[in-house]
């Protein structure tokens, strides 16, 4: 691996169903973050986790839960599914090491559809 | 609160020199960042300004005027490769990027 992963790469899920993102990073990053990107609109945080073990909420939490048991891994989940949810989902991390260098790197997303 | 600006979309010729423009409103500042984005790919981070004035990299220069809220994205010798999405963020108080709507920059030969 090199950078962040995310899985799956598009999904259409039924409203209601349970689903939840996946983010791996190799580079050992202590901050990683989730945002979700819609049309017209800039990236909003969903939750954010400084270390591992630790999260936080975002500008739009509702309807969303992580979790951070490691540094690697940081899964984003929706409990019950709702259409206003579709959007494509990003997963970055940073060396919170330096905070004022501030960049973030980027997995490819995941596009959620759902109907 | 915080409030990025930018304008949604711009057009420049191959070769030419464009300016996107970003002001903001915040009641805390750690710097402003620009991002670029191809069309169904993921952000890349271009430039950091902290401090006012120019940073050069490059095609690519950033400028910021804490004073004014206000940063500009300067791409010179334009590509078609340039064609993207801009994104202007600064970094709260809390260390946390506030992202912009994005600048959608069109190339045309």
């Amino acid at each position: 691996i090199a950078g962040i992963t995310q899985a799956p790469t598009s999904q259409i899920l039924a409203a209601g169903r349970r689903m939840t993102l996946r983010c791996t990073q190799d580079m050992r990053h202590n901050a990683m973050y989730w945002y979700r990107q819609d049309l017209g609109l800039g990236l909003r945080l969903i939750h954010y986790s400084n270390t591992a073990g630790t999260t936080g909420k975002g500008e739009v939490p509702d309807g969303y839960s992580v979790s951070r048991a490691n540094t690697d891994d940081f899964p984003l989940t929706l409990a019950s599914a709702v259409p206003s949810q579709t959007s494509v989902y990003f997963c970055a991390s940073s060396d919170s090491a330096d905070r004022s260098l501030g960049e973030q790197f980027f997995g490819p997303g995941t596009r959620l559809t759902v109907l | 609160g915080q409030n990025i600006d930018q304008p949604t979309e711009m057009t420049a010729t191959e070769g030419a020199i464009v300016q996107i423009n970003c002001t903001y409103q915040t009641s805390g500042f750690n710097g402003l960042f620009w991002y670029q984005q191809h069309a169904g790919e993921a952000p890349t981070f271009l430039s950091y300004n902290v401090l006012d004035g120019l940073e050069e990299k490059g095609r690519f220069s950033s400028f910021l005027s804490r004073s004014k809220g206000y940063s500009y994205l300067l791409l010179k010798e334009l590509q078609m490769k340039d064609s993207a999405s801009y994104l202007c963020a600064l970094m709260d108080s809390n260390y946390q990027l506030i992202w912009g709507a994005g600048t959608k920059l069109i190339i045309k030969p």
